[in-house]
């Protein structure tokens, strides 16, 4: 089976940096996504990690270790609008779907 | 066009109705999924579709009966529902070819069942 655990909540000032983690147990591995959902919305995809290493996008840079089953992603100079849950995600099943992390509720502070 | 449409946005409905919800995407993805999602919680996978065939149904009761009529549309048919399946229920949409494992999703029917 698939588990991922993430802290369930996470609090920032704006324009901090914080970092949200993923830990990762799964039968077969392909990569890490992370997803936003704002209140009521839909989740939107924000990165893919397939191999070990850093991605950047932006203000948001996201990490993988394979051998740690380990990853985390990390909101730089943090907005009002970043406020939202985070979810990391691993496909599974072949690839055809997507297994979601516990989430994590970010809510940045003034 | 790269956006899922869900409708209806909201729905009420009681335990003896019969309702639809639509989703569509003109992407020309050829993998549709349904999820359900109760508050502060992840998408839980229901159904997924690949080139409009069922192909994973995640012990879903049947209650909840999936239709992919052709390869824009997704429909999900609701029957003698129980309160507790009151929920987002989201809608989603992948190429479905090679290593792009990104999902597109709607923006959610919020169902309440009484």
């Amino acid at each position: 089976g698939q588990s991922l655990e993430q802290p369930s909540e996470v609090t920032a000032v704006e324009g901090a940096i914080v970092q949200i983690n993923c830990t990762y147990q799964t039968s077969g591995f392909y990569g890490l996504s992370w997803y936003q959902q704002h209140d009521g919305g839909a989740p939107t995809f924000l990165s893919y990690n397939a191999l070990d290493g850093l991605e950047e996008t932006g203000r948001f840079s996201s990490f993988l270790s394979r051998s740690d089953s380990y990853g985390y992603l990390l909101l730089q100079e943090l907005q009002m609008k970043d406020s939202a849950s985070y979810f990391c995600a691993v496909p599974a099943g072949g690839g055809n779907k997507l297994t979601f992390g516990t989430g994590t509720q970010l809510k940045v502070e003034l | 066009d790269t956006e899922v449409t869900q409708t209806p946005k909201h729905l009420v409905m009681g335990m003896t109705n019969k309702k639809s919800l639509k989703c569509e995407q003109h992407m020309g993805h050829r993998a549709m999924y349904w999820y359900k999602q109760k508050a502060k919680k992840p998408p839980e996978l229901m159904f997924v579709y690949s080139y409009e065939k069922l192909s994973i149904n995640e012990s879903v009761p049947s209650r909840f009966s999936p239709e992919c009529p052709n390869s824009s549309l997704l429909n999900l048919h609701l029957h003698a529902l129980q309160p507790e399946d009151s929920a987002l229920y989201l809608c989603a949409s992948r190429p479905g070819t090679g290593g792009n494992y990104e999902q597109y999703f709607g923006p959610g029917t919020r169902l309440t069942v009484t």
